[in-house]
């Protein structure tokens, strides 16, 4: 059965500090991975996808995300944290080239930036 | 990106009544939807995956006779929670699917 695994629950930053989110999947077939985030209040939106080609995945507001087959991880990261990034994110996968299989999610990680 | 919305975004009810949200997809025709539940500071739990004329799928552990699921139209599909109780408080929400899934705002059920 597919699986979703993010070690970190809280993360807690200055402004300005690097990020790096961890994320690794259990899957036996070839899956579409993403990221997504939860602002305080607000509903889930589509942060950056991978479905083939680059591993390293740009998606929105500065971030980034490299899939390591091998690791069986995607990692978001974003190299300068600002305050308004505080959220929760969300790793999830589903099943390669069937957009219209469910998507499984990891627990999720709330980040916490001081200003 | 496909729009989604959901209606209502919050209500509150009485243990033992029933509860309809409503998930509609705006701007893109879909057969297929997903439910899902999630509970304060935790992650998304897929509920069931909504078929537009056909039955709806549920995942494992959850009640098809309490959460029931009508997919009438390729804009619309409905949630019912039947005899609500307080456990089922809880925040409720839908996702169309495109190339990949759009969420709705969510709906937040309360039940006392």
């Amino acid at each position: 059965a597919q699986s979703v695994s993010q070690h970190n629950h809280h993360v807690i930053l200055s402004e300005a500090a690097s990020l790096e989110l961890g994320c690794n999947y259990s899957y036996g077939g070839t899956v579409n991975l993403f990221w997504y985030v939860q602002y305080p209040g607000q509903h889930l939106q589509l942060l950056l996808k991978y479905f083939s080609g680059d591993p390293l995945v740009k998606g929105i507001k500065g971030f980034e995300a490299e899939f390591i087959k091998s690791k069986f991880s995607f990692n978001l990261r974003k190299p300068s944290v600002q305050w308004s990034d505080t959220a929760e994110y969300f790793c999830a996968v589903n099943s390669w080239g069937s957009s219209a299989s469910k998507i499984i999610f990891g627990s999720g990680t709330r980040l916490s930036i001081r200003p | 990106g496909a729009v989604v919305s959901q209606h209502p975004s919050w209500v509150i009810c009485k243990s033992g009544t029933s509860v309809k949200i409503e998930c509609r997809s705006l701007d893109f025709q879909a057969t297929t939807m997903f439910w899902y539940r999630q509970f304060p500071k935790q992650s998304l739990m897929l509920m069931a995956t909504s078929n537009e004329g056909s039955k709806a799928t549920y995942e494992q552990g959850v009640e098809k006779d309490k959460f029931l699921i009508n997919h009438a139209s390729l804009t619309l599909s409905t949630l019912t929670v039947t005899s609500a109780h307080p456990e089922d408080s809880s925040f409720y929400i839908c996702s169309v699917s495109t190339d990949t899934q759009y969420f709705g705002p969510g709906t937040r059920l309360t039940v006392l």
